[in-house]
């Protein structure tokens, strides 16, 4: 149980482009999703907390119009990268927090590789 | 706010040796303690959790890790280790429903 998927599992797009890719929760139901980002040989990055029925939560330095949270389920959270760059280039990695755990675990996906060329 | 601090960037071992990685936090108040591995091009497999209860962890894949609520730290550990155990390795804590992590600590394991 607590599976967690992520779709594309790696998008090659130009510069200018959108790109979304999508989080679900396949066993379960998540009222909260995070999206991380990650590049190459360095730690997790909390990026934004979604949160389904309202809107996204980002973290600082985080800009909330070019990367576009949805959670309108309790199992599907999506990330649109909108004008894409190269600097945006990177493994993005969403988790699902079971809204029945009663503690605070996380279920990651096994990630999204955006590369902007 | 709370911190994580993995000692080691690096850790090179031999197969069947035994490996330690080590990580202290930082917190005010009680946490949730968190070890993840990552192969690559993967997303994050929890090793173990420590919540509460018995300091000592057991996890998958023959690890273990013990939370020193003194020390502040939740180290990692593993007997004898095998070549599949290459990874990268997290620690994380989390106060409520945010997880910080650690810079992560890569095993090589060598024949």
């Amino acid at each position: 149980g607590a599976v967690v998927s992520q779709h594309p599992s790696w998008v090659i797009c130009k510069s200018g482009t959108s790109v979304k890719i999508e989080c679900r929760s396949l066993d379960f139901q998540a009222t909260t999703m995070f999206w991380y980002r990650q590049f190459p040989k360095q730690s997790l990055m909390l990026m934004a907390t979604s949160n389904e029925g309202s809107k996204a939560t980002y973290e600082q330095g985080v800009e909330k119009d070019k990367f576009l949270i949805n959670h309108a389920s309790l199992t599907l959270s999506t990330l649109t990268v909108t004008s894409a760059h190269p600097e945006d280039s990177s493994f993005y990695i969403c988790s699902a927090r079971d809204h029945l755990a009663v503690y605070n675990e996380q279920f990651f996906g096994p990630g999204t590789r955006l590369t902007v060329l | 706010a709370q911190s994580v601090t993995q000692l080691d960037s690096q850790v090179p071992v031999f197969e069947e040796a035994p490996v330690e990685l080590r990580c202290n936090y930082s917190s005010s108040v009680s946490v949730y303690l968190f070890w993840y591995v990552q192969y690559p091009n993967q997303g994050l497999q929890l090793l173990l959790k420590y919540l509460s209860g018995s300091t000592l962890v057991k996890g998958i894949n023959g690890f273990e890790a013990e939370f020193n609520k003194s020390q502040t730290s939740f180290h990692l550990r593993k007997p004898s280790v095998h070549i599949s155990d290459t990874a990268e390795y997290f620690c994380a804590v989390t106060e409520d429903y945010k997880l910080s992590f650690g810079a992560g600590t890569t095993v090589t394991v060598r024949a």
